[in-house]
């Protein structure tokens, strides 16, 4: 089946800075979707993603899919304590195939 | 309103031994997926069950696992004769029917377990 690779598997973020997570795949996708887990939590939806291109935004979360819809990106600026967690890509194909995850943790 | 619930929290139990975790999903709700989550690793899906189809059980690891659902409502996960690598999180999740299953996913909190 389909697989998403994503990096960085960890990323440290001193609070107020930016960062960005990535999530490719070698074949096209058909939606991509980005799932948040706190920790000792479940994951939680953030926003599926289908069109070629597509930006969407939720406050300070940016997610982008490619042109060529092979890879999808979640860019969070001004980094807070309360964005700590796991953050997944997921490709939803009834049956969601998840990326390993970027754990992030935020320095005060 | 109510979520996706699961039971029990947590199950610690011996290796060999069988055990038995629940699901209920959201009410309405078609669609419910059972994924597994070793420590510090992604979700691994293991069984779909959508409506009166049959189930897609093509995510179990081995013929040691297998899940019931009572028609759009409750689910239990059986794993039989336990190993220790099957220590991880068990989750389980549910959709609308509206999107044909193409729609996220409400988690529940899942079913911690560990074998001794």
């Amino acid at each position: 089946g389909q697989q998403v690779m994503q990096i960085p598997q960890y990323q440290h973020v001193q609070e107020g800075e930016d960062f960005t997570t990535y999530c490719n795949s070698s074949t096209t996708l058909s939606n991509i979707q980005w799932y948040k887990q706190r920790p000792g939590g479940h994951p939680v939806f953030l926003i599926q993603l289908v069109k070629s291109g597509e930006v969407k935004k939720q406050k300070r979360l940016t997610f982008q899919f490619g042109e060529a819809k092979k890879n999808s990106s979640l860019h969070i600026t001004a980094t807070q304590t309360t964005d700590v967690g796991t953050y997944f890509c997921a490709l939803n194909d009834y049956k969601l195939s998840f990326g390993a995850g970027t754990t992030v943790t935020v320095r005060a | 309103g109510a979520g996706v619930s699961q039971s029990p929290s947590n199950k610690v139990t011996e290796k060999g031994k069988d055990v038995e975790l629940r699901c209920d999903p959201i009410s309405g709700h078609t669609a419910l997926y059972w994924y597994r989550q070793r420590l510090g690793q992604g979700l691994e899906f293991l069984i779909y069950f959508q409506g009166n189809s049959a189930p897609d059980k093509s995510g179990l690891p081995s013929d040691r696992f297998s899940a019931e659902r009572t028609g759009e409502s409750v689910s239990t996960l059986t794993i039989q004769r336990t190993q220790q690598e099957d220590s991880a999180v068990y989750l389980c999740a549910s959709s609308s029917p509206l999107a044909g299953g193409r729609d996220e996913q409400f988690f529940g909190p899942g079913t911690r377990l560990t074998v001794l």
